[in-house]
């Protein structure tokens, strides 16, 4: 079983819906959960950071955490072709200094 | 200023060359990072530094050789590289926080690098 999982791509959405990019990951005890935007030929960019159960929103983008099912997942609302970008779900390896990345989800927001 | 630099933004090297890339940050963060990351995959993590020592090695060959001379730059020195090693070496740094946990990471731009 992989560290981190991503559900595979690619997601394609009209623009004005929501985009649902979900994540799962194997370390009941990691602590802090992160999603990534990139652009293509681009650097990481942090969208969300997430630590609780529960939702965290910021604008159009809301991560919800379930640490007993050991899910994180990323809403996107009312979706832009600007949005189009891989969705990277990065997870805190307890007591080891380092993250995992899944491997990414690409969406495509269609105008 | 959440700004990481990496210089140069392309580099193409011979396998008999020695290369540098360099990253630099000014964001106080005591834990930086270099990571590989090919065409359609996630970055995947080389070495970790963490208040100038290094702390993580994830079993990468010695032609890949990493030095932190001090909290802000970072220089990943490169030498009889081969083609599969073509890929974008990016630069990150954030917050070590309590238990070895990863704080949010700002990435560079990235150096494509080709290896011919």
């Amino acid at each position: 079983q992989k560290e981190v999982e991503q559900n595979s791509g690619p997601l394609s959405v009209p623009e004005g819906a929501i985009a649902s990019l979900n994540c799962t990951y194997s370390d009941r005890g990691s602590q802090s959960f992160f999603w990534y935007r990139q652009y293509s030929g681009k650097s990481p960019e942090l969208i969300m950071s997430i630590y609780s159960n529960g939702d965290k929103e910021d604008g159009r983008f809301t991560a919800q955490l379930n640490k007993a099912s050991q899910y994180v997942s990323l809403l996107i609302r009312d979706s832009q072709p600007s949005d189009s970008a891989t969705y990277l779900c990065a997870v805190n390896i307890p007591n080891a200094g380092k993250s995992t990345f899944g491997d990414g989800t690409t969406l495509t927001v269609k105008p | 200023d959440t700004e990481v630099t990496q210089t140069p933004k392309h580099l193409v090297m011979g396998m008999t060359n020695k290369k540098s890339l360099k990253c630099e940050q000014h964001m106080g963060h005591r834990a930086m990072y270099w990571y590989k990351q090919k065409a359609k995959k996630p970055p995947e993590l080389m070495f970790v530094y963490s208040y100038e020592k290094l702390s993580i090695n994830e079993s990468v060959p010695s032609r890949f050789s990493p030095e932190c001379p001090n909290s802000s730059l970072l220089n990943l020195h490169l030498h009889a590289l081969q083609p599969e090693d073509s890929a974008l070496y990016l630069c990150a740094s954030s917050h070590p926080t309590r238990a070895q946990q990863v704080g949010t990471q700002y990435f560079g731009p990235g150096t494509r690098l080709l290896v011919l």
